[in-house]
């Protein structure tokens, strides 16, 4: 089993909707949790940290579930900008040994 | 400008060369990374750094060599280049316990061994 793994994609959407990531991970003990987000052929970029409580930040809201070692990205009213992979990502330990998933493509079409 | 930059961004080479890939950051951050990314694999690690003369290996750290003798600095250096080291190299980095734990990359080297 991989250590974090995500919904295969690619997920194309229309302009408005709504649409739901979902990730798991295998190791129990990990402290941090990250969505990031990867344009075409550039750099991984951070979209939002993954807290216990649950967090929005404007049309993104990201939920963690501890016990079912479960991560969920939700973003309402789709914009074609969001066109991207969207990786999810796993800390064990803080500073190091990140672990990503293999990512889910998501296209926003017109 | 702060920031963490890679060099070369491109690189063609040939089978059997000594290739390194060169990455700064200006942040004095503790942590950097090398990442490969190749299609099906999503993002890989291949060595990282706790800090200045300590570095450990990661997931795929075979054909691969590193060094930190300063903060800033975290060159990758691939010692005989074998095709199956094509891919898109990004170097990172994150700063010390207590932070929000991010990590920042670099625009990534895109390296081809022929």
């Amino acid at each position: 089993r991989k250590e974090v793994e995500q919904d295969p994609g690619p997920f194309n959407v229309p302009e408005g909707a709504t649409v739901a990531f979902n990730c798991t991970y295998s190791n129990s003990a990990s402290q941090s949790f990250f969505w990031y987000r990867q344009d075409c052929r550039k750099e991984p970029k951070l979209l939002m940290s993954v807290y216990s409580s649950g967090n929005e930040d404007g049309r993104f809201t990201a939920q963690l579930n501890r016990a079912s070692q479960y991560i969920s990205l939700l973003i309402r009213d789709s914009k074609l900008s969001d066109s991207a992979t969207y990786l999810c990502v796993v800390n064990l330990y803080y500073g190091q040994n990140f672990v990503f998933g293999p990512g889910t493509r998501l296209s926003v079409l017109p | 400008d702060a920031g963490i930059t890679q060099s070369p961004r491109y690189k063609i080479t040939e089978t059997g060369r000594q290739v390194t890939l060169m990455c700064h950051q200006t942040w004095s951050h503790s942590y950097m990374f090398w990442y490969r990314q190749d299609l099906g694999h999503g993002l890989r690690l291949i060595y990282y750094s706790a800090a200045a003369d300590i570095t450990d290996k990661g997931e795929v750290p075979d054909g691969y060599v590193v060094s930190r003798s300063k903060t800033e600095n975290f060159p990758l250096t691939l010692e005989s280049a074998t095709r199956s080291q094509t891919s898109v190299y990004f170097c990172a980095s994150s700063g010390d316990r207590g932070n929000t734990g991010e990590l920042f990359f670099g625009e990534g080297s895109r390296l081809t061994v022929l």
